[in-house]
């Protein structure tokens, strides 16, 4: 079984420049979330998703930020214009949702802004 | 409100045990869990605890709960090199997925 990927794993890119990362939960998990860590503090949440719906999207910092998981498959995150306070390491997780079920983490995107 | 604290670091020889404390604040929290991180890897789930449990063994890793003080630790006994990362402490709330998570201790085991 496939984990849970995410695409790039690294980027580099200047302030105020776009950029789009990419995650693919494992298949079959309706659940996918979106967490940050930044620059070595507690990994936050930003948001989750059942299937294509925002359940939760409580922390995501501004509107600067925008994701989508659009037929509830992928699932994309998009900062724009990109600020030197949004470098971090992006963290993707999906679950089945069943009570306690576990969350399955990926490698994660280490965001550099410049 | 919401906070898991941890110290930032922890030295330890090799073949010795390693205890990784976290303070919690949510006296609501249904589970905690111990994620650890290796260099250039994701979060890797070691374990989890409900929050009736005071105790859960699983081959050489401890997790103590003490639910009045709010307290977590996670022993590693005969710690190897190989544990060597980031080990993080999470609580789940009632109600909802989101994880809470610590800072995160680094754990580093010399020969």
């Amino acid at each position: 079984e496939a984990g849970v990927t995410q695409f790039p794993s690294h980027s580099v890119i200047e302030k105020g420049q776009t950029v789009t990362l990419r995650c693919d939960p494992i298949s079959g998990h309706d659940n996918l979330y979106w967490y940050r860590r930044v620059m070595g503090k507690e990994i936050k949440f930003l948001l989750h998703f059942v299937k294509e719906s925002k359940q939760d999207e409580s922390g995501m910092p501004n509107n600067r930020f925008l994701a989508e998981r659009t037929g509830g498959t992928y699932s994309t995150l998009k900062v724009q214009p990109a600020e030197l306070e949004d470098s971090g390491v992006y963290f993707c997780a999906s679950s089945l949702g069943q009570d306690n079920s576990p969350l399955h983490f990926g490698n994660g995107t280490r965001l550099t802004v410049t | 409100g919401e906070d898991v604290e941890q110290s930032l670091f922890l030295s330890v020889r090799e073949g010795d045990s390693s205890v990784i404390n976290c303070t919690y604040t949510d006296s609501s929290s249904t589970y905690l869990y111990w994620y650890k991180q290796e260099p250039g890897a994701g979060l890797q789930l070691l374990t989890y605890i409900f929050s009736n449990m005071d105790m859960k063994q699983d081959q050489r890793l401890t997790v103590l709960l003490n639910k009045k003080d709010k307290h977590l630790s996670l022993r590693i006994a005969d710690t190897q090199t190989g544990d060597s990362a980031i080990y993080f402490c999470a609580e789940s709330m009632k109600g909802t997925d989101k994880l809470i998570f610590g800072t995160g201790t680094r754990l580093q085991v010399f020969p």
